[in-house]
């Protein structure tokens, strides 16, 4: 069982960057089983996913986000970031930290509660 | 990318009734296919993975199948608890992507 829990500011400005955190409880970091991924749903909009990271360092990206975001993990402090440059009212957002199951079909087991991240101009 | 055509946009249900959500997707993605369930407020919930495996703890009132690239996703003796947005998903290529989902209401 994984727990997570989605971190930092709720609003940000437009041009600036946005950065979150998603702690990690109840199963280790550095296990090979999951990749760690985000995914955020917009206003009216479906579920996009952001990008992911592995327990090797190894990241996949969305390419329509690609040249704007980087997925990193911090094993030490058990956590995974997310960092979006350059955001724009269209970045706003729910935003959830999900694990992606490498086997099973890659189900997304476990979800955060999401955090709402609203840029402003 | 491989789009997921999801229908209907809504629905809305009475206790008791059967609905079905329904996804096309635009190319095979085998089993590589979950469905979810998301309430306001809360963790997005996984409720079918594999096409059609009930995810552990989700009642058996949800059920899911394939056909070739067809997915469904069926709710029997619906509940009020079971007012939500349903998403399809596909994990076989990069970049994942979803349905457009389906808001369940009960009257």
């Amino acid at each position: 069982q994984v727990h997570l829990q989605e971190s930092g500011p709720g609003l940000v400005k437009s041009s600036q960057t946005l950065s979150l955190n998603c702690a990690v409880s109840g199963d280790s970091i550095n296990t090979g089983a999951y990749y760690w991924s985000w995914v955020r749903q917009t206003a009216g909009q479906g579920l996009e996913w952001i990008g992911r990271v592995y327990s090797t360092g190894r990241t996949a990206y969305n390419p329509s986000l690609q040249s704007r975001v980087t997925v990193s993990m911090d094993t030490s402090k058990r956590h995974f970031s997310l960092r979006l440059t350059s955001v724009t009212a269209a970045d706003t957002a729910m935003y959830y930290c999900a694990t992606q199951d490498r086997a099973n079909s890659g189900r997304f087991d476990f979800w955060g509660q999401g955090i709402l991240v609203t840029v402003s101009s | 990318d491989i789009q997921l055509t999801q229908s209907p946009p809504s629905l809305s249900a009475s206790v008791g009734d059967r609905v079905t959500i329904t996804c096309q997707a635009s190319e095979n993605i085998g089993n590589y296919f979950s469905w979810y369930q998301l309430k306001v407020g809360e963790a997005p919930k996984p409720l079918i993975y594999g096409a059609s495996s009930l995810q552990s703890g989700v009642p058996l009132r949800f059920s899911a199948y394939r056909l070739g690239t067809q997915y469904s996703l069926s709710i029997n003796n619906v509940q009020p608890e079971d007012s939500a947005i349903y998403f399809c998903q596909q994990t076989l290529n990069i970049p994942i992507t979803f349905g457009q989902g389906t808001r369940l209401d009960i009257k």
